[in-house]
């Protein structure tokens, strides 16, 4: 029973590319989170969002940006894709009502080359 | 900035021993923490979380809170192989977001 799902496993774009990333939950979760994790770097937020259509920066939100049309869904965009984009891409999403943390997809690994 | 430190490890024990994994953080007014455990490869997955100070027990897992100290525990007892992984400290604070330490690597020896 997979709660939250991330479209891709594994992707390889092109430098230069826009690049989709997709995630998608079924627990009619309010909050949903981008972040990506490098080692040594360990996991840092690029943006969530609380609602839809609403969207808040994180703490590296240069070169990327989100969409949430629908409360279940919540994309990561890289404009132009760039080498130091490679990296582990992690959604996850929680509810306001009940916190208890946050449920992770299983990730996307984005190499650019 | 709100900052959630681990030590990095490796932390080795033998299997059948208590591994003891430790976090601090910086922003006084955190209300909940979590322990999340993490595979080589894998999304982290939510082991544990404590509000309140003292120890909270789940199965071979107890979290521990000190918020006076700003300090919370992960002790697994009986360690088994398959506990080897990265664990992770997550705090959080005034909002919806969580703080993640870097994670400490523990390898379970048999």
């Amino acid at each position: 029973d997979v709660k939250v799902t991330q479209s891709s496993r594994y992707l390889v774009k092109r430098t230069g590319e826009k690049v989709f990333l997709e995630c998608v939950q079924d627990m009619d979760h309010e909050n949903m989170f981008w972040y990506r994790q490098d080692p040594g770097l360990g996991l840092r937020l690029i943006y969530f969002s609380y609602d839809v259509k609403m969207k808040e920066k994180g703490d590296i939100p240069e070169g990327y940006s989100v969409s949430r049309e629908k409360k279940e869904r919540f994309s990561l965009i890289l404009e132009s894709a760039s080498t130091n984009q490679t990296s582990m891409y992690l959604c996850a999403s929680s509810p306001v009502d009940r916190w208890d943390g946050y449920t992770f997809g299983s990730g996307t690994r984005l190499t650019v080359v | 900035q709100k900052e959630v430190e681990q030590n990095s490890g490796p932390l080795s024990v033998p299997e059948g021993a208590i591994a003891s994994l430790n976090c601090t953080y910086s922003d006084r007014g955190s209300q909940s923490f979590f322990w999340y455990r993490q595979y080589s490869g894998k999304s982290p997955e939510l082991i544990m979380f404590i509000y309140s100070n003292g120890d909270k027990e789940d199965g071979r897992f107890t979290a521990q809170l000190n918020k006076a100290s700003q300090y919370v525990s992960l002790l697994i007892r009986d360690s088994q192989p398959s506990d080897s992984a990265t664990y992770l400290c997550a705090v959080q604070g005034g909002s919806e977001k969580l703080v993640f330490g870097k994670g400490t690597k523990l390898t379970v020896n048999p």
